[in-house]
């Protein structure tokens, strides 16, 4: 089974909608990490949870909400999105600070 | 100071020849420094990485090159086959923001058969 498990693997949404990200890892890892990947740009990170304690980039707009229930789920609570806003969601995950994050495959998010 | 150059933005090689992708960093506290592999439709993956305390590293076809002074590194893929088609994408991590990797903007590597 996939370490790291985004559903849906693609979203479609208006401007006016509300929809969620989901990411679950199999990998008892503690840490859990939310990019943003668009072409020809570097990887955006906009949040991290780790032991519970979130950490975020402060130029992500807050019409993206993060929520960690626990230590192998995440999610990203999309509201109010604008078209620039379409891209690749990647979720990864790692054990500890200096072990190798891996990356779930993506959900392409495509805003109408 | 957060900033990862890569270049180039894409590469073209024939099948047996040397991929080289560079990169340049100017944060002095970055300590770690991962490089990735991405395909088509899935996720990043680690495939090789090194310290500064170290001037090279190998696995297998796949080389990183590290030069502190110079505060560049690059990954050198030997014998490039059609199945290294893929984005390549540096990273580099600092000591103090253990779980933050500033990535590159990746190469778009793309081997002849």
């Amino acid at each position: 089974e996939t370490g790291v498990t985004q559903t849906p693997r693609h979203l479609v949404m208006g401007m006016t909608n509300k929809k969620s990200l989901k990411c679950e890892q199999h990998l008892g890892h503690n840490a859990m990490y939310w990019y943003k990947q668009s072409a020809k740009k570097p990887l955006e990170l906009m949040f991290v949870y780790s032991l519970e304690e979130r950490v975020e980039n402060n130029s992500v707009p807050s019409r993206f909400s993060p929520e960690c229930p626990n230590s192998s789920h995440l999610f990203l609570h999309l509201h109010t999105l604008q078209p620039e806003d379409s891209a690749l969601y990647l979720c990864a995950s790692s054990q500890s600070p200096d072990q190798p994050q891996h990356f779930g495959d993506g959900t392409r998010l495509s805003i109408l | 100071q957060q900033q990862v150059k890569q270049s180039p933005q894409s590469l073209i090689v024939q099948k047996g020849g040397i991929s080289i992708i560079n990169c340049a960093y100017e944060n002095t506290a970055f300590d770690y420094f991962p490089w990735y592999q991405q395909f088509p439709g899935k996720g990043p993956a680690l495939l090789i990485a090194i310290r500064p305390d170290v001037s090279e590293k190998k696995e297998g076809r796949f080389t990183i090159s590290f030069n502190k002074s110079a505060k560049q590194f690059s990954l050198h893929i030997m014998d490039s086959q059609p199945g290294d088609s893929a984005t390549y994408f540096c990273a580099a991590r600092r000591r103090v923001s253990a779980r933050q990797l500033t990535f590159g903007s990746g190469t778009q590597l793309t081997v002849l058969p």
